[in-house]
């Protein structure tokens, strides 16, 4: 079974500047999909950024990037210039090949706290 | 474009009553999943459900829920003779059927408070 570990329960950083969450998985598939996800405090769960596990390519959405180590199931998210409203629970996901399980497996979550 | 719409935002229930929670996917979405988040962790899937069919109800506990998605109306997730443990917030997520690397779209969850 898959399993999803983030070994932050909580940071923070000083606005405008940089902070990486970090998150491992553990599979035996070669294709997958992995992603970030931000609950604030109204608990909604919004997508941050996705990342195909055939592309070698890093995923970036503006101040979001991720790092992507396939060999070492390593799947890192940069936060830059960090903004207040980025205050958040995140949580890293797996989501298996198409045409297998299409449920997400999430990690217990990092606690981010961006301060003035 | 309405989203996942998740309704009761808040349930509080005594011990030993029912509780059913709905969730309305988003226009075009056949597919809908419900998740189960503890305070402090993750989000652990329950089951995954298309209309009239139960795909993946391998994280449901085998006991007291149940989950329905009729051909009309919304996904229903029911809880009968709750305990306190059961409280927790449940989120709801749609997708149309192949979702690759779509993302998921969630609700905004329905906390339920058990007394």
């Amino acid at each position: 079974a898959q399993t999803v570990t983030q070994s932050q329960p909580e940071m923070s950083v000083q606005e405008a500047e940089t902070v990486t969450l970090s998150c491992t998985y553990d599979t035996s598939e070669n294709n997958y999909y992995l992603f970030w996800y931000k609950q604030p405090p109204s608990r909604q769960m919004i997508l941050v950024i996705r990342q195909e596990a055939y592309k070698q390519q890093n995923a970036t959405e503006n101040r979001f990037s991720v790092n992507f180590q396939k060999a070492a199931k390593s799947f890192s998210l940069k936060i830059s210039d960090s903004q207040l409203g980025d205050t958040a629970m995140y949580f890293c996901a797996f989501k298996g090949p198409q045409g297998g399980s299409e449920k997400l497996v999430f990690g217990k979550g990092t606690k981010l706290t961006v301060n003035p | 474009n309405a989203g996942v719409m998740q309704n009761p935002r808040h349930l509080v229930r005594r011990r030993g009553q029912e509780a059913r929670l709905r969730c309305s996917p988003m226009k075009g979405h056949s597919h809908v999943y419900w998740y189960r988040q503890l305070p402090e962790e993750g989000l652990k899937f329950m089951v995954y459900l298309q209309k009239e069919n139960i795909i993946d109800e391998s994280g449901m506990p085998k006991e007291r829920f149940s989950a329905e998605f009729p051909k009309e109306g919304p996904s229903i997730l029911r809880i009968q003779q709750v305990v306190r443990g059961d409280s927790a917030a449940y989120f709801c997520a749609s997708s149309p059927p192949r979702t690759g690397n779509s993302p998921l779209h969630f609700g905004n969850g329905t906390r339920l408070t058990v007394t």
